[in-house]
């Protein structure tokens, strides 16, 4: 929805390696947040954006980094994977629009990425 | 901090009949968004419904409708005329108001909803 895509969309890793997944929008979105998915937790913040090279950590942040060099992709980097990263992800760009006189602001996800680390 | 509780793991309703999700929250804000989301098993997350805390009237989209009572923290989503294809996962979510904010969503951990036919 709302011209995003999340690449890849299944990867299977070993502990220890390096993973990055990229989301990618075209609707020139400000902000963008990533999530990751576990049984039992619902949905929880990892990193989010507020622009180009601007980013800061969310609840769950540790074992990840993120990087925004253009406005279109928001790229999350586990740099060396754990069985515990083992997750469903999901980015999600805020997106505003206009409700009467109001600007409304509401997230759209992705399509979401299952990463499983053996 | 804040929080969402959504009590109820499970739930189960008769096709054509009315069910009602419980969601709770809690916070010191007096200004937020509340929001219902539905994740069939593609995993896509589908906003449903949203509620601004500033609004009485509690918000309807065709079959969805909301039960916000502010005081007591509650917002409950009600299904009216239960189909086959409402049997998926529902969360439901918070988000502050306000510049100072990070602008991310604050989820409970799901309600699994079937339908019997």
């Amino acid at each position: 929805d709302a011209g995003i895509t999340q690449s890849p969309r299944h990867k299977v890793t070993e502990t220890g390696t390096p993973v990055t997944l990229r989301c990618h929008q075209t609707e020139n979105h400000r902000y963008m947040y990533w999530y990751r998915q576990d049984p039992g937790h619902g949905l929880r913040l990892i990193h989010y954006s507020y622009g180009v090279k601007d980013t800061d950590k969310g609840e769950v942040s540790d074992g990840y980094s993120v990087s925004r060099s253009k406005t279109e992709d928001f790229l999350l980097t586990l740099e060396s994977a754990t069985s515990s990263q083992t997750s469903v992800y999901f980015c999600a760009p805020r997106t505003g629009r206009l409700a009467g006189s109001d600007v409304t602001y509401e997230q759209y996800f992705g399509p979401g990425t299952r990463l499983t680390v053996t | 901090a804040q929080t969402v509780t959504q009590s109820q793991p499970e739930m189960s309703v008769q096709e054509a009949e009315t069910v009602t999700l419980s969601c709770t929250y809690d916070t010191s804000e007096s200004d937020y968004y509340l929001f219902w989301y539905k994740q069939p098993p593609s995993r896509q997350m589908i906003l449903v419904i949203r509620q601004e805390a500033y609004k009485q009237q509690n918000a309807t989209e065709n079959r969805f409708s909301v039960n916000f009572q502010k005081a007591a923290k509650s917002f409950s989503l009600k299904i009216s005329d239960s189909q086959l294809g409402d049997a998926v996962m529902y969360f439901c979510a918070y988000r502050s108001w306000g510049r100072g904010s990070q602008g991310n969503l604050i989820f409970g951990k799901g309600t699994k909803l079937s339908v019997k036919p």
